[in-house]
């Protein structure tokens, strides 16, 4: 994983909160994607970022948002939280656009 | 647009036995294509990758892959399985670059000792 921090590891929610994760950078890597994996099936992509710029945005719905800040750390935030957001969420760091990435150990958010 | 589908959501080896993981993709444009491992409560982690030099790539422990173009596969091989490679596989694929990763609906591999 080389040194991606990703908090809370775990995380319970109610239906209808709001949650937000955080993901710490590798110095000097730039370029930071999120993922949401249920359980039982592959990761599919939410969000990508590159020097604080939207770069890509899958298929969720607005409740999802994201942003990175001048230190290049990112947050996730989901907004009225269904039972069905249930997932690991996971974020990898890469240098720039087209060198490999590295994923964190993610976040586990129940959502009862 | 890509997609990968992996073959067999569980795959049973004995100890020393091949290991074999199927993967197709689907790709308008020349593609990326991984394959990562998971273990469990754990991120994934890459074990090799193809971006368009040679054919057949060798990753870490023992694993290799060979990018077929006429069949659109990209089959994951280990010559003998060790218990330390019970997990998840993924296989997965980009339209070129490591971001906006699609990735398949995995693989459970199971050694039997």
């Amino acid at each position: 994983d080389a040194g991606v921090t990703q908090s809370p590891t775990h995380l319970i929610k109610t239906r209808g909160q709001q949650v937000t994760l955080r993901c710490s950078p590798i110095s000097g890597h730039k370029s930071v994607s999120w993922y949401q994996q249920v359980l039982g099936q592959g990761p599919q992509f939410i969000f990508q970022y590159y020097e604080k710029e939207e770069r890509g945005r899958g298929n969720f719905p607005d409740r999802f948002s994201a942003r990175q800040f001048p230190n290049y750390s990112s947050e996730l935030n989901v907004n009225a939280l269904l039972l069905g957001d249930s997932a690991l969420y996971l974020c990898s760091w890469a240098a720039d656009m087209n060198t490999e990435a590295f994923f964190g150990q993610g976040t586990r958010l129940t959502v009862v | 647009a890509q997609s990968v589908t992996q073959l067999g959501s569980h795959v049973s080896v004995s100890e020393g036995a091949l290991v074999l993981l199927r993967c197709n993709y689907s790709s308008s444009v020349p593609p990326y294509l991984f394959w990562y491992v998971q273990y469990p409560n754990q991120g994934l982690q890459l074990l090799l990758k193809y971006t368009s030099a040679a054919t057949l790539v060798k990753g870490i422990n023992g694993f290799e892959a060979e990018f077929k173009k006429s069949e659109t596969s990209f089959h994951l091989t280990k010559p003998s399985a060790h218990m330390s490679d019970a997990a998840e596989y993924f296989c997965a694929v980009t339209s070129g670059g490591y971001q906006k990763v699609t990735f398949g609906t995995g693989t459970k591999l199971q050694v039997i000792p």
